[in-house]
């Protein structure tokens, strides 16, 4: 079964940080791309970062760049989130996502699509 | 960056209904767009990529179309599971959501 389970969210102050761990599993982790997605309390999902395949091409979303840092080992199959410097607004439900390459037809094309999702962890960040 | 918006933010429609949610991208993004469901609690669900077409397993009810800007995603008859919040994304430069369609029982 293809499966992936994040871990290490909890409670934390103002300015601390946290890493996130997701555990893949039923897939060929190394040769897919791959991203933490987050929702807010009563909000909506926003992308925060991405990895390439072999770990070398990151990007990040503005509001996490310089504090945030993804990476991934692929001999364990798990992806990382290092969080720094955390802020009241970084408290949200972290997912990570698979991002699977598909091949239309009609444009004759690549395109990607998020196929596969933890379950979530959730961050609180409060004093 | 690339944004996104979708229209309605909200909608309140009955089983049978068709329902169709806009989502409008900031510029031209050929056809990289997605459209996921999501359930209270739960995680997001891809329906369609790259526009049209429809992710394995997912009913034939749900279609979407478009490209450039301009992207719709249609439920042709309203089913009693489809009462979700529903997002659009790009995947043309990095990845953004837009800010999701509430669909709940009229």
């Amino acid at each position: 079964e293809v499966q992936l389970v994040e871990s290490g969210g909890g409670l934390v102050q103002p300015g601390g940080s946290l890493r996130l761990s997701c555990a893949a599993s039923g897939f060929s982790f190394s040769t897919y791309w791959m991203h933490w997605v987050r929702q807010a309390p009563g909000k909506g999902l926003v992308w925060v970062s991405s990895i390439n395949s072999d770990g070398t091409n990151t990007t990040y979303a503005d509001s996490v760049k310089g504090r945030f840092t993804i990476s991934r080992d692929n001999a364990k199959n798990t992806l990382y989130l290092q969080m720094n410097s955390l802020r009241a607004e970084d408290t949200a439900v972290y997912y990570c996502v698979r991002d699977r390459l598909y091949y239309d037809i009609l444009t004759v094309a690549y395109y990607y699509g998020m196929d596969v999702w933890g379950q979530g962890t959730t961050v609180t960040v409060s004093s | 960056d690339i944004q996104m918006t979708q229209s309605p933010s909200s909608l309140s429609a009955s089983v049978g209904d068709r329902v169709t949610i806009t989502c409008r991208a900031s510029q031209s993004i050929s056809r990289y767009l997605n459209w996921y469901q999501q359930k209270p609690g739960k995680a997001p669900k891809l329906l369609i990529y790259a526009a049209s077409s429809l992710q394995s397993g997912v009913p034939s009810r749900f279609s979407g179309s478009g490209s450039g800007t301009d992207f719709t995603l249609t439920i042709s008859s309203l089913q009693p599971e489809d009462f979700a919040t529903y997002y659009c994304q790009q995947s043309y430069s990095a990845r953004t959501f837009g800010p999701g369609t509430k669909v709940d029982i009229k």
